[in-house]
């Protein structure tokens, strides 16, 4: 089974500035017939559902704003926030859906300083 | 627009059975890759199981805690998914979501969720 490993646990940042989240897969999720990285990322707020922000490690679902991004391929991975508002308080998941189990990582929450 | 409501969670005691629904709409249900996902109390999220479209003959995979235990189950005839839980534990207590996905990823959309407490 692929394990995803997502660093830091938790970071705070001060309003307006950039938020960086990792994400290690233990195994490659590039599938090389298509060239695509099957890595998601999902936005928490509390008392929430997750939200889908990211597919194909980079691919912005409609409606999200552009300050987040996603990079990365193969095993390494980043969801940025260019600029963060207070929305956008959260914890923030990755995902590989590249094999089954389509494992989680184990979350990385995301505070105002 | 694409809903997903689930309901059935309640309060089982340890070894009883429990079945959550999903009601879908907005989408074709029988082409759409179904999952679910749990979040124990304060926990990150946890894949549950998932059943493919028919383009990929229903088939089903589970999570290792769940195997032998969990059904999913679907009614396309009423764009319904189920959980069918059985011989649950304490440890299967959680908010449990079902997902749709559509293309994109296997969890493009998610419902509100519904809680399941197992406990005596």
């Amino acid at each position: 089974d692929i394990v995803m490993t997502q660093s830091p646990d938790s970071l705070a940042v001060s309003l307006g500035e950039r938020a960086t989240i990792n994400c290690k897969s233990s195994q490659s999720v590039l599938y090389s017939s298509n060239n695509k990285n099957y890595l998601a990322w999902f936005q928490q707020k509390p008392g929430q559902p997750p939200k889908l922000l990211i597919y194909w490690a980079s691919t912005r679902e409609s409606g999200v704003p552009d300050r987040f991004s996603g990079s990365g391929f193969g095993t390494d991975f980043t969801l940025t926030i260019s600029s963060l508002q207070a929305e956008d308080v959260a914890v923030y998941y990755c995902q590989q859906y590249y094999s089954t189990p389509p494992a989680f990582g184990q979350g990385t929450k995301v505070e105002i300083k | 627009e694409v809903q997903l409501v689930e309901s059935g969670g309640g309060l089982v005691k340890p070894g009883g059975s429990l079945r959550l629904s999903c009601v879908t709409s907005g989408f074709t249900f029988s082409d759409a890759w179904m999952t679910w996902v749990r979040q124990a109390p304060g926990e990150g999220l946890e894949w549950v199981g998932r059943v493919k479209g028919k383009a990929y003959d229903f088939t089903r995979d589970y999570a290792a805690p769940v195997k032998g235990r969990f059904r999913i189950l679907r009614d396309d005839s009423k764009n319904t998914l189920y959980l069918q839980m059985s011989s649950l534990k304490t440890e299967d207590t959680a908010v449990y979501y079902c997902t749709v996905g559509l293309g994109n990823s296997d969890n493009d959309y998610w419902g509100q969720g519904t809680l399941v407490t197992v406990s005596s």
